[in-house]
């Protein structure tokens, strides 16, 4: 069946650079687009970016100067890079898959991330 | 970008009621619109989707409706289990959702 699971640290000091990789089971990558939603504690949801199954990538418009998002087809995982990290960006990371239009039928459990020093 | 206008932000109900939560888009997104429900320390579910099309496994309590800019959500005859948060998200262009609508029971 279809999963997703994130990882990754769950504290970055501000100014750094946040890496984190999506584990996908039951697709491809090559035929399916796996997108990241953001969503502050308490607060509501946010969608950061996607990598299409082609390969190429959208970026939320507010993000995109410090966002990259990439994949590793032969290990199933997708990785979200996000530099110049703020406590404004603290928040669990969802990624999701969507599979006819852009909803999002499937999420992983989210990793939490907190930007403080 | 399209903005989602979601209320009331925050609703008490007693069992057995109904319940609408309502979104309004910032330009016609032609009913490219989807619910999610949210529990506590839970990932978001896809509930509704092109605006009354029930997602699989839903209870048929739950519906949506609406067209233009200008969409809801219906739960009828709540139950204990529909305590959560609830996003609207349109899909007619990139992404965005909703501020949500926190619903408890009264």
């Amino acid at each position: 069946q279809v999963q997703l699971k994130e990882s990754g640290p769950g504290l970055v000091q501000p100014s750094q650079t946040l890496s984190l990789t999506c584990t996908v089971s039951g697709f491809s990558l090559t035929s399916n687009s796996v997108h990241w939603v953001r969503q502050p504690p308490g607060k509501g949801l946010e969608w950061v970016g996607a990598i299409w199954s082609g390969g190429s990538t959208d970026y939320n418009s507010a993000l995109k100067s410090r966002l990259s998002i990439s994949r590793d087809t032969s290990k199933s995982q997708v990785f979200l890079k996000m530099n110049s990290l703020q406590t404004e960006d603290t928040a669990i990371y969802f990624c999701t898959l969507h599979t006819v239009a852009l909803y999002f039928d499937y999420w992983g459990q989210g990793v939490m991330v907190t930007v403080s020093s | 970008d399209i903005q989602m206008t979601q209320s009331p932000a925050s609703l008490s109900a007693s069992l057995g009621e109904t319940v609408t939560i309502e979104c309004r888009a910032s330009e016609d997104i032609y009913s490219n619109l989807a619910w999610y429900q949210q529990k506590p320390g839970n990932s978001p579910q896809l509930l509704i989707y092109d605006a009354n099309s029930l997602a699989d496994g839903v209870p048929s309590r739950f519906s949506g409706s609406g067209s233009g800019t200008q969409y809801s959500l219906k739960i009828n005859s709540l139950q204990s289990e529909d305590v959560a948060s609830y996003f609207c998200q349109q899909y007619n262009n990139y992404p965005t959702f909703g501020g949500g609508t926190k619903l408890e029971l009264k």
